[in-house]
């Protein structure tokens, strides 16, 4: 069963656009929500992570945007760049300690 | 300093052979997580170490043995592997573990092939 579903599958967006990959769950004991970014051959990296009372969280170009009672949440990736070109996960954490992920998400920027 | 550190990058073994994978992090934390990877899969937990103790073990094969020698230092024994074993492993730290808001941080992961 998956506790993380995440769409789209793969995303293709111009220079310059705007990325949005949706994430949505339905056990309530998650209690934080990563974000994480994987170029091949890479471990993931931490981009941005939002707690459950924050609606919204910004940081440069990535912003998260968070609905409690749908239980879904989001990423966000302003003047998409094609750097930005990777696997990005969602992910939940449970008590405190299991990371559950997201299937992922390929993103291509064009140039 | 963010960095968790892991040997080898890459490794090729026979199915009879004994090796080890090598995780590392000097950023205090005090909990360590050991990840499998498969190609176009997100990562999937086998093991949690919380202050150098085993935690939570994801029902994963004995052929795999983790173990803790230190907080700063975490090790995944392979025996007797099968061929669909081949994935990234994947080591992680964080403050530590059962607490809300545990940020993880991720190594490179090590490439393993079993032949």
């Amino acid at each position: 069963q998956q506790q993380v579903k995440q769409s789209p599958q793969s995303l293709i967006v111009q220079k310059g656009g705007i990325s949005i990959i949706n994430c949505a769950y339905e056990n309530t004991a998650f209690d934080y929500f990563p974000w994480y970014q994987q170029f091949p051959g890479k471990g993931p990296a931490l981009l941005i992570a939002i707690r459950p009372d924050v609606s919204e969280k910004k940081e440069g170009r990535f912003t998260i945007s968070f609905n409690k009672s749908a239980k879904q949440f989001s990423l966000h990736i302003m003047d998409s760049q094609p750097g930005d070109s990777a696997t990005y996960f969602c992910a939940a954490l449970e008590y405190g300690n299991k990371l559950v992920f997201g299937a992922g998400t390929i993103l291509r920027v064009k140039s | 300093d963010t960095e968790v550190t892991q040997t080898p990058k890459h490794l090729v073994m026979g199915m009879t052979n004994k090796k080890s994978l090598k995780c590392e992090q000097h950023m205090g934390h005090r909990a360590m997580y050991w990840y499998k990877q498969k190609a176009k899969k997100p990562p999937e937990l086998m093991f949690v170490y919380s202050y150098e103790k085993l935690s939570i073990n994801e029902s994963v094969p004995s052929r795999f043995s983790p173990e803790c020698p230190n907080s700063s230092l975490l090790n995944l024994h392979l025996h007797a592997l099968q061929p669909e074993d081949s994935a990234l492993y994947l080591c992680a730290s964080s403050r530590q573990a059962g607490s809300s808001y545990n940020e993880q941080f991720f190594g490179p992961g090590t490439r393993l092939t079993v032949l």
